[in-house]
C-alpha cells in the first residue's frame, strides 16, 4: 500500500526555521517527480515546489525562493522541504504529494503555525 | 504565471442532479489539467488527470472534458458522498497553478 507520512510541522516564530520530511512507503520514489502543495486554513491549494526523480532538477514557486527548499534522499525514500525567515503568511497544512503533472497520493499533511 | 479561474464558487445542488464544473485557463494548457476532490478535513483526492483519464478508483459518473483553455468536469448523477469542494490544477506550465476551487452543496 502507497502511503506518504508528512512530518516536521510546527509553532514557529516569525523569521524562524522549519524542516519538513515526507517518508513514503509502499513504492520506491527515486522513480517519481515529487512535490510540495500547502493550503492555507481555510483557503484552496499552492504549489510550492518539486523534484525530478534523480534530484537534480528543483522548482519552485516565485514568491518562496531563496526561502524555501526541495530536496530529497531516494536511499532513504524521503522527501524534505526546508522552510527559512518564516512568515505569518506561510501559516498552512503541507502536503508531501505524488508526481509531477497530476498527484494521485498525498500524504495526511503537517500543519506549520507563524506566530509569534 | 497561467491562472486558472473556476466557475462558479459555489453550486447547490440536489443529489441525483447532473452537475457541471468549469475551469479556464489563462492561457493554453495542452493536455496537462486535472481534478481534485476535497471533503471537510480531509486530504484531497485526484479524480481525473489529462483532462478526462479518471484515477484508479474513481466512479464512472465522474468525467472531464475540454481542450485549450476550457475545461468541465461533471458528475452525471450527484451522490451525497460528493458533497465537497473541487479545485482545477494545469502542469502544462511552471509554477503549477489550481483554480480557486467550486464548493458543491446540499440545496
Amino acid at each position: 500500500e502507497v502511503q506518504l507520512v508528512d512530518s516536521g510541522g510546527g509553532l514557529v516564530q516569525p523569521g524562524g526555521s522549519l524542516r519538513l520530511s515526507c517518508a513514503a512507503s509502499g513504492f520506491i520514489i527515486s522513480n517519481y517527480w515529487m512535490t510540495w502543495v500547502r493550503q492555507a486554513p481555510g483557503k484552496g491549494l499552492e504549489w510550492v515546489a518539486s523534484i525530478n526523480p534523480s534530484g537534480s532538477e528543483k522548482l519552485c514557486v516565485d514568491s518562496l525562493k531563496g526561502r524555501f527548499s526541495i530536496s530529497r534522499d531516494n536511499a532513504k525514500n524521503s522527501l524534505y522541504l526546508e522552510m527559512n525567515s518564516l512568515r505569518a503568511e506561510d501559516t498552512a497544512l503541507y502536503y508531501c504529494v505524488t508526481g509531477r503533472f497530476s498527484h494521485g497520493y498525498w500524504g495526511q499533511g503537517t500543519l506549520v503555525t507563524v506566530s509569534s | 504565471e497561467i491562472v486558472m479561474t473556476q466557475s462558479p464558487a459555489t453550486l447547490s445542488v440536489s443529489p441525483g442532479e447532473r452537475v457541471t464544473l468549469s475551469c479556464r485557463a489563462s492561457q493554453i494548457v495542452s493536455s496537462k489539467l486535472a481534478w481534485y476532490q476535497q471533503k471537510p478535513g480531509q486530504v484531497p483526492r485526484l479524480l481525473i488527470h489529462e483532462i478526462s483519464t479518471r484515477a484508479t478508483g474513481i466512479p464512472a459518473r465522474f468525467s472531464g472534458s475540454g481542450s485549450g483553455t476550457e475545461f468541465t468536469l461533471t458528475i452525471s448523477s450527484l451522490q451525497s458522498e460528493d458533497f465537497a469542494v473541487y479545485y482545477c490544477q494545469q502542469a502544462n506550465d511552471w509554477p503549477l497553478t489550481f483554480g480557486g476551487g467550486t464548493k458543491v452543496e446540499i440545496k
